[in-house]
Parts: C-alpha cells; sequence; structure tokens
C-alpha cells in the first residue's frame, strides 16, 4: 500500500511535443504529490507539486493532473525541449504523518529523451 | 544560501571492506537529513533519517547504519560491504519545520562493490 507506481519507465518524444508520465498510488493517506527531475550525475531537484485539494497545478511549460478518485497523477510537459531530457521521479507522502520527517515513497522513474 | 555537500563522488570498493560515506549542509540549523539509496528501475528509497544529533530513524533493514555525530552532518556507515550495497547513495535535508518544504539533495555517491 505504500508503492508509488510510474509509467512509462523510459520515453522518447520530438521537440516541441508532449511528454506525459503517469502515476499510480493505493495509500489514500497521502497528500502530497511532488515530482523530481535528475540530470545525470546529480541528485533529483523538485520540479513541481500538488495536494490533493487541486486537479491541476501549472508552472510554465510543467502541469501536473490530479485525480483522487482514481488515485492517480500525472506530469505534462508542453513544448519538450532537448534540456528536458532527464530522468522523472513521482512522490507521495502523508505530511500530517509526518512526525518531522518529509518521508517521501518514490516511483520507479522516468527515463525522458527529447530528440531534436 | 543553504548548501549540501556530499563525498566522495564515485567509490569502489571490495566486499567485506568497510564503508563511511559522508554528508553536510551549510547555511541552515537543525535541518532534517536523511540517505536514500537509488538503483537502477527501482526509484529512491528512503534508508535512513534523523530529525536531531543522535536520533536516528530506520527505515529498510540491511547492512547499513547511519550516525548524526553533529547537526548539521550525516554519515552513513557499512562494517561489510555486500555486492548488493552497490548503488546510488543520495543525503538531502529539509528545514526543521517542514511546510511542503522540497527535498534538497546532494550529488550523490556512486557506489561500487566489487
Amino acid at each position: 500500500q505504500q508503492q508509488v507506481k510510474q509509467s512509462p519507465q523510459s520515453l522518447i518524444v520530438q521537440k516541441g511535443g508532449i511528454s506525459i508520465i503517469n502515476c499510480a498510488y493505493e495509500n489514500t493517506a497521502f497528500d502530497y504529490f511532488p515530482w523530481y527531475q535528475q540530470f545525470p550525475g546529480k541528485g533529483p531537484a523538485l520540479l513541481i507539486a500538488i495536494r490533493p485539494d487541486v486537479s491541476e497545478k501549472k508552472e510554465g511549460r510543467f502541469t501536473i493532473s490530479f485525480n483522487k478518485s482514481a488515485k492517480q497523477f500525472s506530469l505534462h510537459i508542453m513544448d519538450s525541449q532537448p534540456g528536458d531530457s532527464a530522468t522523472y521521479f513521482c512522490a507521495a507522502s502523508n505530511l500530517g504523518l509526518s512526525q518531522g520527517a518529509q518521508k517521501l515513497v518514490f516511483g520507479q522513474g522516468t527515463r525522458l529523451t527529447i530528440n531534436p | 544560501s543553504q548548501t549540501i555537500h556530499q563525498w566522495p563522488a564515485t567509490l569502489v570498493q571490495p566486499v567485506g571492506s568497510p564503508l563511511s560515506l559522508e554528508c553536510t549542509v551549510e547555511g541552515t540549523s537543525n535541518p532534517n537529513l536523511y540517505w536514500y539509496r537509488q538503483a537502477a528501475g527501482r526509484g529512491l528509497q528512503l534508508l535512513f533519517y534523523s530529525v536531531g544529533i543522535g536520533q536516528i530513524s530506520s527505515e529498510v533493514p540491511q547492512n547499513l547504519s547511519a550516525s548524526r555525530p553533529q547537526d548539521r552532518q550525516f554519515i552513513l556507515s557499512s562494517k561489510k560491504l555486500l555486492l548488493s550495497d552497490s548503488g546510488f547513495y543520495l543525503c538531502a535535508w529539509t528545514p526543521l519545520e517542514l511546510d511542503n518544504s522540497p527535498l534538497h539533495f546532494g550529488n550523490g555517491t556512486r557506489l561500487t562493490v566489487t
């Protein structure tokens, strides 16, 4: 019940296209859903995050869509650019039960390649 | 500004040898500290976290241990490495007061056990 399942494992998109990565969770107590972006040889960095009280959050070309009833959320990258090529991780946690620490459960990651 | 340092960047160790990875955070006090391991195709797995000096919580029982001897220092150790300990180890921190604050990761240590 603590798992977050992410798909696809890898994704190739043409420059200017839309990249879509999906995640599903089972624990209904999760109340915080971030996406992290990781470049080779670097640690992940927060890209965008959403709480379950909204169905969508947009920051520039990046949008999170959240479906609470289906227990799914997805990342959409509009007008994908070669610089977006990276590994993306979805994650989830219950901030209310964190007891002072953010115990994120991460998905398996998606390696995104944007072809020029 | 806050920065997190993690070293070494890469490490090759034989099976049965000890391990010590160090992580330090600058520019903040009383951070929450974390050790994650990243294995290919398996995402990031939380190994240990600490909310204060000497306070260590283990998430996954295994051949590793963690210690926090100082407020901004977090150490990952092993007495005898196994082949299965190979992976990419990431240290991270969050402020004491979470408030949706993101995890700030270091650049990781690539450990290969031979």
